[in-house]
């Protein structure tokens, strides 16, 4: 079955510590995008990429790195330096054909908390 | 001013009535809109997409688009109690250099 898989699902990480969150998907989508979900709050972008080896930053970057060496795969750092990192992340793909058509599939999600 | 804007809510409505959420966006160059329903702790899945001015129906749900006054809606008719959750706006267009942008979400409550 075609789809996008994020893991881990749940991840702790100590002050101070990078941790990388992983996302594929096998639906051969041309963009990938990390969102950002605080309790209560929407989505917010924090990076996309539409090509194998480009991405750009989102509204919320600061703090966090990503890659994307294969089309199949957009993983997430969260490094040190974003200081208040507890959070559900979301990672999405869509296909870019121009028309407009571009529904997002998630993945399941990963909740980060900080101990 | 946020680029898509919602009612946070919570908006609730009683068991069979008409549910209606809206949506604005700040970028008339938006070319595709999308409501998907978050229940919590979940990832959000899309109920409809439209592209075009005027109403799309499927089902219990409708969508209303109006570029003119860059709003968009989403009607839920008959709610059901499993309708409970939180439901995002999403826009699309060239002009957001094609990123998926959100808004904060609309938390619904249906009462039965």
């Amino acid at each position: 079955d075609g789809g996008i898989t994020q893991s881990p699902k749940y991840l702790f990480r100590k002050e101070g510590q990078n941790v990388t969150l992983s996302c594929e998907q096998n639906l051969n989508h041309d963009a990938m995008y990390w969102y950002r979900q605080d309790p209560g709050q929407g989505l917010r972008l924090i990076y996309y990429s539409q090509i194998v080896n480009d991405f750009q930053k989102g509204d919320i970057a600061e703090g966090y790195s990503v890659s994307r060496e294969k089309k199949e795969s957009f993983p997430l750092t969260v490094t040190s330096a974003q200081k208040n990192p507890t959070a559900f992340y979301l990672c999405a793909s869509t296909i870019l054909n121009g028309g407009g058509d571009t529904e997002a599939f998630f993945g399941q999600g990963t909740r980060l908390t900080v101990v | 001013q946020k680029e898509v804007e919602q009612n946070s809510g919570p908006l609730s409505v009683p068991e069979g009535a008409i549910a209606s959420l809206n949506c604005t966006y700040s970028d008339r160059g938006s070319q595709s809109f999308f409501w998907y329903r978050q229940y919590s702790g979940k990832s959000p899945e899309l109920i409809m997409f439209i592209y075009s001015n005027g109403d799309k129906e499927d089902g219990r749900f409708t969508a209303q688009l109006n570029k003119a006054s860059q709003y968009v809606s989403l009607l839920i008719r008959d709610s059901q109690p499993s309708d409970s959750a939180t439901y995002l706006c999403a826009v699309n267009g060239d002009n957001q250099g094609g990123k998926l942008i959100f808004g904060q979400g609309t938390e619904l409550s249906v009462k039965p």
